[in-house]
């Protein structure tokens, strides 16, 4: 079946430092991409999307690359902090046939850790 | 209110109890999900409510029971418990047809005794 991967599972990146979380899709349908930051005892928060007409998008020290070619999505998150550090998750939404239902599939996930 | 609300934080229970998590919105969002989290994993979508009628069924064993008793509150009723049922039971609401961003609660940690 269509499945949402990650490359690597814990990145460990220097404080101030650039760091990117890379993530790979099977499910060419997808046409919608969404990043969740999940830190320790809380739920899933937002950090940024993307739709597939879009090839990168911008937000506060982060931005999202999309490269629908080699069905690939990224996570760059600039001059990192200690508050970063958490588990970032990549998601899909399996095309446009899920709309109304809203069905997002989850990534397995990479382990961010910022080094003070 | 960009808040989703999970009760309780915390749940023990036994194989032979029934409990039920709660959780709430206030967002307007028509849609409200159910995930279980094990530990080091992504969230495993169960059930999806879209204007209170249940859409999405993700083969979920009878023991756990959903209910979406109007547009703001979801629960899910649990009896009969298995062990490796303990895990970390997310909710989430959405807009319908709009957007596919999902709002998360806090979760609710549940060990199953």
């Amino acid at each position: 079946g269509e499945s949402v991967g990650l490359h690597l599972p814990t990145l460990s990146v220097q404080e101030g430092d650039n760091s990117i979380i890379n993530c790979a899709y099977s499910n060419s349908a997808s046409d919608y991409f969404i990043w969740y930051k999940q830190e320790s005892g809380k739920g899933p928060q937002f950090i940024i999307d993307i739709r597939s007409n879009m090839d990168k998008r911008q937000g506060q020290r982060v931005t999202v690359l999309l490269n629908k070619t080699v069905k690939h999505l990224s996570l760059q998150i600039a001059a990192t902090q200690p508050g970063d550090s958490a588990v970032y998750f990549c998601a899909e939404n399996g095309g446009a046939a899920n709309f109304g239902n809203e069905k997002l599939t989850f990534g397995t996930g990479t382990r961010l850790t910022i080094i003070p | 209110d960009t808040e989703v609300t999970q009760t309780p934080k915390h749940l023990v229970m036994g194989m032979t109890n029934k409990k039920s998590l709660k959780c709430e919105q206030h967002m307007g969002h028509r849609a409200m999900y159910w995930y279980k989290q094990k530990a080091k994993k992504p969230p495993e979508l169960m059930f999806v409510y879209s204007y209170e009628k249940l859409s999405i069924n993700e083969s979920v064993p009878s023991r756990f029971s959903p209910e979406c008793p109007n547009s703001s509150l979801l629960n899910l009723h649990l009896h009969a418990l298995q062990p490796e049922d303990s895990a970390l039971y997310l909710c989430a609401s959405s807009q319908v047809a709009q957007s596919y961003e999902q709002y998360f609660g806090p979760g609710t940690r549940l060990t199953v005794t």
